[in-house]
Order: structure tokens, then sequence, then C-alpha cells
């Protein structure tokens, strides 16, 4: 069974930074791109960026929202994906999944986990 | 980046309906365009990629329509679980982009 499970979020400060991690497993990691994509309370879904597999050098993209002070990064011996946030700021507060992609769309979503940014 | 607009926001109806929603995009995104469901507290669901291509497991009561600039996405038969919200998402150019949701709910 594909599962994928967020974990990190938390109260944080503006300014601070944190990192996100989605662990999954049922499926061979390695051959997937990873996707974030963040939800504000209340509000609809905003792409944030993907990382591709090592056979496309684990390039990434980022949506301009966040493009410098996010980072996504994947090791795939653990089947982790990674999102480093940086400079936080309060529009910066919602919960953040993330997806496996296949045929470039999200196919498998984790749970979500909460970020607050909030002095 | 593109934008995606869907109409309506809100749409209301009662099981058994047909409805449809429609998604508009700022620039042609060819076929690219994926569906989504979600229910409150609950990730996104896929339902439909490459604008009309059915994800394993969704009920066929669900289609995907368009090209280019409109797509819709039409359930029939409407079911108590479908009541939830909706969101388009191109995938032609980055930054890949959601619509706004729109939100099914029971009449």
């Amino acid at each position: 069974e594909v599962q994928l499970v967020e974990s990190g979020g938390g109260l944080v400060k503006p300014g601070q930074s944190l990192r996100l991690s989605c662990a999954t497993s049922g499926f061979t990691f390695g051959d997937y791109p990873m996707t974030w994509v963040r939800q504000a309370p209340g509000k609809g879904l905003e792409w944030l960026g993907f990382i591709r597999t090592k056979d496309f050098r684990a390039t990434t993209m980022y949506a301009a929202s966040v493009k410098g002070r996010f980072t996504i990064s994947r090791d795939d011996s653990k089947g982790i994906v990674y999102l480093q946030m940086n400079g936080l700021k309060s529009e910066d507060t919602a919960i953040y999944y993330c997806s496996r992609e296949k045929y470039q769309v999200g196919d498998y979503w984790g749970q979500g986990t909460l970020v607050t940014v909030s002095s | 980046d593109i934008q995606l607009t869907q109409s309506p926001s809100t749409l209301s109806a009662s099981v058994g309906d047909r409805v449809t929603i429609t998604c508009r995009a700022s620039h042609t995104v060819f076929n690219w365009l994926a569906w989504y469901q979600q229910k409150p507290g609950k990730a996104p669901k896929l339902l439909i990629y490459k604008a009309s291509t059915l994800q394993s497991g969704v009920p066929s009561r669900f289609s995907g329509g368009g090209s280019g600039t409109e797509f819709t996405l039409t359930i029939t038969n409407l079911q108590p679980d479908d009541f939830a919200t909706y969101y388009c998402q191109q995938y032609n150019s980055y930054s890949y982009t959601f619509g706004q949701g729109t939100k099914l709910d029971i009449k």
C-alpha cells in the first residue's frame, strides 16, 4: 500500500526556518518525482514545487511565491522528500502536503502537516 | 503564470443530479489538466488527468472534457459521497497552478 506521511510542522515565529519531511512506503521512491502543495486555512490549493528523480539529476522547480526561500530535496535511500523553509512569513501559514507524481499529477497524497507562522 | 478560473464557485445540487464544473485557463494548456476532489480535513484526491483520463478506481460517473483553454468536469447521478470541493490544475507550464475551487453542496 502506498503511504506518504508528512511531519515537522508546528508553530514558528516570522523569519524562522522549518524543515518538513514526507516519509513514503509501498512504492519504489526513486522512480517518482515528488511535489509539495500547501493550503492556507479556508483557502485553495497552491503548488509549491517539485523534485525530479535522480535520472533527471533530481532537479527542482518552484513557484515564484517561494523560490529562493524554500528548497526541496530527496533521500532515495530513506524514501523521504524534504521541504526546507527559510524566512517564514505569516502568509506561509498553511497545511503542507506532499504528493507522488505520476503522469505529472499527484496520484497519492499525504495527510498534511500544519505550519503556523506567528509571533 | 497561467491562471485558472473555475465556475461556478459554489454549486448546489441533489442526489441523482448531473452537474458540470468549468475551468478556464488564461493561456492554452493543451490537454494538460487534472481534476481533484477534496473533502474537509482530507488531502486532495486525483479524479482525472490529461483532461479526460479517469484515474484508476474513480467511478465512471465522473468525466472530464475539453482542451486548450476550456475544460469541464461532469458528474452524473450524484451520490452523497460526491459533495466536496473540486479543483482543476494545469501542468502545462511552470508554475503548475490550481483553480480557486468549486464547492459542491447539497441543495
